[in-house]
């Protein structure tokens, strides 16, 4: 069965530092999500993104934060000067049809913890 | 945020069905009900979504009331793998919103 794969699983950085989470979606999709789960909390939506432009983003998202798919097959997060409160499991997702009535594919995640 | 109310935790004995109670009373008439499970700290997993009409597929069955205000995802034989929380999320859009979902307890 095909699926959203993400790396790295787990990533250590120091404050301030830029990271970066690579996210490979299932091959024919369209549609492409980030969104994040801090520790006990809900799953927050970041940003979505299509035809390689952003199609929505949320209040989190703000400019610390971009995406861009460089190769047509990775979907990356970019994180520029991690703060503390970065620290979160970072979900990319995919979709292959639009809007409303097709099913979101989400990968395992990527956990950030920044020092 | 999200447009649903869900009880935040529920107890299941394992074999019997589970049903998941979701009010989203102020759904439009274009939106879907989707259900999401989300297993310890794994990425979210899609179980069903519907319309107007009831939905079943080979994880569990989506009941909605005729008026739509409310729905209930039914587990038809939990096991102990069916230990997660569940989120009903209508959806707007092109995106998920999730809420805080339901626990669900799968009593051995």
């Amino acid at each position: 069965e095909p699926e959203v794969t993400q790396t790295p699983s787990h990533q250590v950085t120091q404050m301030g530092q830029e990271v970066i989470l690579r996210c490979v979606p299932i091959s024919n999709h369209l549609y492409f999500y980030w969104y994040r789960q801090i520790l006990g909390q809900k799953v927050e939506f970041l940003v979505s993104f299509y035809n390689n432009e952003i199609s929505e983003k949320s209040e989190i998202f703000d400019d610390q934060f971009s995406v861009e798919r460089p190769d047509g097959s990775n979907f990356t997060l970019k994180i520029r000067s991690t703060k503390l409160e970065d620290s979160a499991m970072y979900f990319c997702a995919s979709q292959d049809t639009f809007a409303n009535t097709g099913e979101l594919f989400f990968g395992e995640g990527s956990r950030l913890t920044v020092l | 945020d999200a447009k649903t109310t869900q009880p935040p935790s529920m107890d299941c004995a394992e074999g019997r069905a589970a049903n998941l109670p979701c009010n989203h009373s102020t759904i439009s008439g274009n939106e879907y009900v989707y259900w999401y499970r989300q297993i310890h700290s794994q990425g979210p997993q899609y179980i069903i979504h519907g319309l107007k009409n009831n939905e079943t597929n080979e994880m569990a069955s989506l009941i909605i009331t005729e008026d739509r205000k409310s729905s209930t995802l039914i587990l038809p034989h939990a096991t102990l793998r069916d230990t997660a929380v569940y989120y009903c999320i209508v959806r707007v859009g092109d995106k998920i919103i999730f809420g805080k979902g339901t626990r669900l307890h799968i009593l051995p």
